[in-house]
């Protein structure tokens, strides 16, 4: 199946810090990406959809100034978390759409964000 | 919205038992479901998807049903393992859409 990849697998960062995180299709190109957001034994919360070229789709009550998607290629798309708090710690996992493909999503291996 | 909801929570069963782990959604205008696999701390392993227009699918000894039109689904694992300790997530999507999840079934084989 497709690979998707993700870096870094897991950051620490400080409270007012900002961070990247990296989404990469590493065999197909993704029009489409997507970023979940998951709490400790919670399910995935969709976060936005990345559309290649275009700005973002936010869900509901997340902030886009705050958590800023650039999906600057057909291959890789980024988030920024900007002045993280301690509760944006989260483990966060992004997921690329093949559209040749049955249309399934592949995710990658996530990221885990600890803000101290 | 399309809500998914997972029965049951936790499950806790010994080695060998065939066991069955429940999908519903309240959506049935579905493109596909798809049946993925977490273990503590990691990503998603996609273990089955199952097209709207198919009934079930299989993969060793895992298979998956699809009840489009009571929107329901339905994961049988066949003689467990330890190794099948984990989370198991049901997803649906409506195609250009993203996947919308469950919460989860925690599975727990005890040896």
């Amino acid at each position: 199946g497709a690979v998707v990849s993700q870096h870094p697998s897991w950051v620490i960062c400080k409270s007012g810090t900002s961070v990247k995180i990296e989404c990469r299709s590493l065999d197909f190109q993704a029009t489409t990406m997507f970023w979940y957001r998951q709490f400790p034994k919670q399910s995935l919360m969709l976060m936005a959809t990345s559309n290649e070229g275009s700005k973002a789709t936010y869900e509901q009550g997340v902030e886009k100034d705050k958590f800023l998607i650039n999906h600057a290629s057909l291959t890789l798309s980024t988030l920024t978390v900007t002045s993280a708090h301690p509760e944006d710690s989260s483990f966060y996992i992004c997921s690329a759409r093949d559209p040749h493909f049955r249309g399934e999503q592949y995710f990658g291996p996530g990221t885990r964000l600890t803000v101290t | 919205k399309q809500e998914v909801t997972q029965i049951p929570a936790a499950l806790s069963v010994p080695e060998g038992e065939n066991l069955v782990l429940n999908c519903s959604f309240t959506d049935s205008a579905i493109y596909n479901l798809q049946w993925f696999r977490q273990d503590p701390g990691k990503g998603l392993t996609s273990l089955l998807l199952i097209q709207s227009s198919q009934r079930e699918q299989t993969s060793g000894r895992l298979n998956a049903s699809l009840d489009k039109s009571s929107g329901r689904s339905t994961l049988y694992i066949a003689a467990s393992q330890p190794g099948d300790s984990a989370t198991y997530l049901c997803a649906v999507s409506r195609g250009n859409t993203p996947l919308v999840f469950g919460k989860g079934t925690r599975l727990s084989v005890i040896a």
